[in-house]
């Protein structure tokens, strides 16, 4: 059973480019969440895909947008990179809900980005 | 504001014996899950263990046991006969049951003494 998988592993790029980050969730889930972890910090939430929309955004501005396929895979993207944009880059999915959160999200290993 | 807060950052243990990493947050909301999550240097954050609030019970995974005091908002989690392959920095958590944002911790580095 394959668990959640990231694209690429590591990424560089310079400032004002443009990124796309790619997940497929574990076999089963459905709803995928990225954060987002700078070097030494606990992940912070970017926000959340069920059903092909996004459910919930953390603060991030809107440089950040994503999008969920039909076969749940996701695609974070971010715009006009900045400096302050290196970090890891993390997907989670989660066996979704419409109305109701009680599931544990397992985590996949990660985009490291660095902007130049 | 919810938080979590992880109040040391580093922490040393010798291979075989316990150690407690402490954790506390902070919620208005009665429905929330509360989650250790493992990162080793590999970068891939792993689940140690997970709490349902509602529950009294304190969760236990083998080396593995939380002590949760919810009046307190306090979930600290206990590694029994800790292991090299247990260091790594670790993660305190939580969502509540009407949002499922992850809250991080910033963490606490665990070294084990061989």
């Amino acid at each position: 059973d394959a668990g959640v998988t990231q694209s690429p592993t590591h990424l560089i790029k310079t400032r004002g480019q443009q990124v796309t980050l790619r997940c497929s969730p574990k076999s089963g889930h459905d709803t995928v969440s990225w954060y987002q972890q700078a070097l030494g910090q606990g992940p912070q939430f970017i926000f959340q895909y069920y059903e092909e929309e996004e459910r919930q955004r953390g603060n991030f501005p809107d440089r950040f947008s994503g999008h969920q396929f039909p076969n749940y895979s996701s695609e974070l993207n971010v715009n006009a990179l900045l400096l302050g944009d290196s970090a890891l880059y993390l997907c989670a999915s989660s066996p979704g809900h419409r109305d109701y959160y009680t599931d544990t999200q397992y985590f996949g290993p990660g985009t490291r980005l660095t902007v130049l | 504001a919810q938080t979590v807060t992880q109040s040391q950052p580093e922490m040393s243990v010798q291979e075989a014996e316990t150690v407690t990493l402490s954790c506390t947050y902070d919620t208005s909301e009665s429905d929330y899950y509360l989650f250790w999550y493992k990162q080793p240097p590999s970068r891939q954050m792993i689940l140690v263990i997970r709490q349902e609030a509602y529950k009294q019970q304190n969760a236990t995974e083998n080396r593995f046991s939380v002590n949760f005091q919810k009046a307190a908002k306090s979930f600290s989690l206990k590694i029994s006969d800790s292991q090299l392959g247990d260091a790594a920095m670790y993660f305190c958590a939580y969502h509540t049951g009407a949002n499922s944002k992850l809250t991080f911790g910033k963490g606490i580095t665990l070294s084990v003494r061989p």
